[in-house]
């Protein structure tokens, strides 16, 4: 069964600032991979997916894969305080199905 | 229909029953994950369909748990003889394939007292 790790925070940044949230997988044979924000007392709601090596953008978030070092991350600039949440890192692939993180939490300061 | 469908929303049983929690996916969806969740803690794998059958079940914790997905649309998972420690929000996500993103529903939170 794969291994999905997540430092657990509180992650505290100032409003304005580049949160860096970090995830490191066990399985190498992982194919894809997603980061979910869930607020307090609702469902992981998908913000973004990265299949291959690098980075991909989407508006304010970055997701960077490195499967080599089988370490993904989130980057959030200019934050917000309406991004303050949980963050959930998520790998699919090899021979296990979607498997999360128990996630960071993040505190943006106004 | 439009997004992943949990019913109930809210479950209270008493220790010793049976409940069963539904979810209806995305249409079209052929994966479909059923997960638990306690506070604080990350969604916690329990089974995984492919259609109608069963691909993974690795992650139910004991027998007294089991899940259908008869006609690979609707999963119902069910629990039997519940203990204080089943209570939980039970979630569940649909994708379109193995590999692609999974959407969530909103969840059941059973409360077992």
């Amino acid at each position: 069964q794969k291994e999905v790790e997540q430092n657990s925070g509180p992650l505290s940044v100032p409003e304005g600032a580049i949160a860096s949230l970090n995830c490191t997988y066990s399985d190498r044979g992982s194919q894809s991979f997603f980061w979910y924000r869930q607020y307090s007392g609702k469902s992981p709601e998908l913000i973004m997916f990265i299949y291959s090596n690098g980075d991909k953008e989407d508006g304010r978030f970055t997701a960077q894969l490195n499967k080599a070092s089988q370490y993904v991350s989130l980057l959030i600039r200019d934050s917000q305080p309406s991004d303050s949440a949980t963050y959930l890192c998520a790998v699919v692939g090899g021979n296990t199905p979607l498997v999360f993180g128990k996630g960071t939490r993040l505190s943006v300061i106004a | 229909g439009a997004g992943v469908s949990q019913t109930p929303s809210n479950k209270v049983t008493e220790k010793g029953k049976y409940v069963e929690l539904r979810c209806d996916p995305i249409s079209g969806h052929t994966a479909l994950y059923w997960y638990r969740q306690s506070l604080g803690q990350g969604p916690e794998f329990l089974i995984y369909f492919q259609g109608t059958g069963a691909a993974d079940d690795s992650g139910l914790p004991n027998d007294r748990f089991f899940a259908v997905r008869p006609e690979g649309s609707v999963s119902t998972l069910k629990i039997q003889r519940t203990e204080r420690g089943d209570s939980a929000v039970y979630l569940c996500a649909s994708s379109s394939t193995d590999y692609t993103e999974a959407f969530f529903g909103q969840g059941t939170r059973l409360t077992v007292v």
